[in-house]
């Protein structure tokens, strides 16, 4: 049983919908993230957070709105999304310690999204 | 320079056999260099991984060899089984486990 809990496990929306995607890691970690993992292309990292703050943003489009009110909890909100943003949403988490810190990054099973 | 490129895509080996996946990069200056494991319906788990000031590691039948001059590093499974067939991905980063740059992966079928 992963650490790392995603829901809804799928998600089916149009383009002109608004929703969000919740995670939830139970690992006691100090560092979230976003990632996006698309058919046949390599996990895509979208937003890191370290003790709440962003602290990076690889250029994502503002239709993907992130939040983190504390070190459990990480939202992707979702607005005017377009059909290539349909794909598999992973969430991890990790215990940061620093530069050249190697702790491994836990992921969840992710949310299949896909956008009509 | 960011990315890292996995090979073969698609991998059948019999049972009992050996499965290898190569990475290479460019960027010289990642220094940590992790594989993930991935089965159908589940998130990635980390397998195993190297910091680039050692040649070899090895974890039960899963050993990755690195080759730091040729900027290549590969993941070998010994006496393959059917449990093993998974996505694997190969990724790397610099100064820490965080900012991971990922292969495209490696979908690995044992056959029994």
């Amino acid at each position: 049983e992963t650490g790392v809990t995603q829901t809804p496990r799928h998600l089916v929306m149009g383009m002109t919908n608004k929703k969000s995607l919740k995670c939830e890691q139970h690992l006691g970690h100090n560092a979230m993230y976003w990632y996006k993992q698309s058919a046949k292309k390599p996990l895509e990292l979208m937003f890191v957070y370290n003790f709440k703050e962003q602290t990076e943003n690889n250029s994502v489009p503002s239709r993907f709105s992130p939040e983190c009110p504390n070190s459990s909890h990480l939202f992707l909100h979702l607005h005017t999304l377009q059909p290539e943003d349909s794909a598999l949403y992973l969430c991890a988490s990790s215990q940061d310690q620093g530069r050249n810190s190697n702790q491994p990054q836990h992921f969840g099973d992710g949310t299949r999204l896909s956008i009509l | 320079q960011q990315q890292v490129k996995q090979s073969p895509q698609s991998l059948i080996v019999q049972k009992g056999g050996i499965s290898i996946i190569n990475c290479a990069y460019e960027n010289t200056a990642f220094d940590y260099f992790p594989w993930y494991q991935q089965f159908p319906g589940k998130g990635p788990a980390l397998l195993i991984a190297i910091r680039p000031d050692v040649s070899e590691k090895k974890e039960g039948r899963f050993t990755i060899s690195f080759n730091k001059s040729a900027k290549q590093f590969s993941l070998h499974i010994m006496d393959s089984q059917p449990g093993d067939s998974a996505t694997y991905f190969c990724a790397a980063s610099i100064g820490g486990a965080q900012k991971l740059v990922f292969g495209q992966g490696t979908r690995l079928t044992i056959n029994p």
